[in-house]
C-alpha cells in the first residue's frame, strides 16, 4: 500500500525568504508521479507542481521547485521569495502511473504561516 | 473555463438523518473522484468514477454511503444515516481521462453532523 508521510505539521516563514517543506512516501511501484498540492481556506486544492518518476531532473515551477530523491522516496518542496498569499495548507500526494484506479494518496500536510 | 462545482458548500444535520452532495465536474471530464477529508488529515479517496462506471470504491462505507453518476456527467454522493465521524469536507475531483496527471478539484462540501 502506498503511504505518504509529512512530518512538518506547521512551519513559518519570513516573507521574501526561502522554506522546504519535507515529503517522504512508500511505494513497491517504479512509475508513479508525486505533487504538492495548495490548499487555502477556501478549501480548494490547487495544484502546485508535479514530477514524474521516471524524470530525473528536479520540476520547477516559478518560485516553487522540488529535490525528488528516488532511491530515498523523498520529495521535498522548495518555496524561493515567498509570499503572503503562500501562506495555506500544502499536501504532499502520491499517483501511480497505471490505468484504472488511480487516485491521490495525500499526506496529513503542512500548514505554513508567511511572516510579514 | 468553468470549475468543478459542488453543492452546497456547507450542511449541518443530526446523526443518524440522511445528507446528499452534489458535483458536477468540468465539461468533458471523464473521471471523478470523490474524497473525504476528515479535520486535519489528508484527502482519502472515497469512490473513482470512469463515465458512469464504478472503477474503486474499496474505502466506501457502503452499508451507509452510495454514490451515483447519472449519465457520466453529474455525480451523487449520499450519507444514509450519518455518524457523528462522518463530519467532514467532501471534496469532488474531476480529470480528462483517468490516467491524465491533473485532477481538479471542486471546493468541496463541509459536513457537520451533531
Amino acid at each position: 500500500a502506498q503511504t505518504v508521510t509529512q512530518s512538518q505539521p506547521e512551519m513559518s516563514v519570513q516573507e521574501a525568504e526561502t522554506v522546504t517543506l519535507s515529503c517522504t512516501y512508500d511505494t513497491s511501484e517504479s512509475d508513479y508521479y508525486l505533487f504538492w498540492y495548495k490548499q487555502p481556506p477556501s478549501r480548494q486544492m490547487i495544484l502546485v507542481i508535479r514530477q514524474e518518476a521516471y524524470k530525473q531532473q528536479n520540476a520547477t515551477e516559478n518560485r516553487f521547485s522540488v529535490n525528488f530523491q528516488k532511491a530515498a522516496k523523498s520529495f521535498s518542496l522548495k518555496i524561493s521569495d515567498s509570499q503572503l498569499g503562500d501562506a495555506a495548507m500544502y499536501f504532499c500526494a502520491y499517483r501511480r502511473e497505471k490505468a484504472g484506479a488511480n487516485n491521490l494518496f495525500f499526506g496529513t500536510g503542512t500548514r505554513l504561516t508567511v511572516i510579514p | 473555463e468553468a470549475g468543478v462545482a459542488q453543492s452546497p458548500r456547507y450542511k449541518i444535520i443530526e446523526k443518524r438523518q440522511s445528507v446528499a452532495f452534489w458535483c458536477n465536474p468540468i465539461s468533458g471530464h471523464a473521471t471523478l473522484y470523490w474524497y473525504q477529508q476528515i479535520l486535519g488529515q489528508g484527502p482519502k479517496l472515497l469512490i473513482q468514477f470512469q463515465n458512469n462506471g464504478v472503477v474503486d470504491d474499496s474505502q466506501l462505507p457502503k452499508d451507509r454511503f452510495s454514490a451515483e453518476r447519472l449519465k457520466g456527467v453529474d455525480s451523487t454522493l449520499k450519507i444514509q444515516p450519518a455518524k457523528l465521524e462522518d463530519s467532514a469536507v467532501y471534496l469532488c475531483a474531476s480529470s480528462l481521462q483517468g490516467n491524465s496527471y491533473e485532477q481538479y478539484f471542486g471546493p468541496g462540501t463541509r459536513l457537520t453532523v451533531t
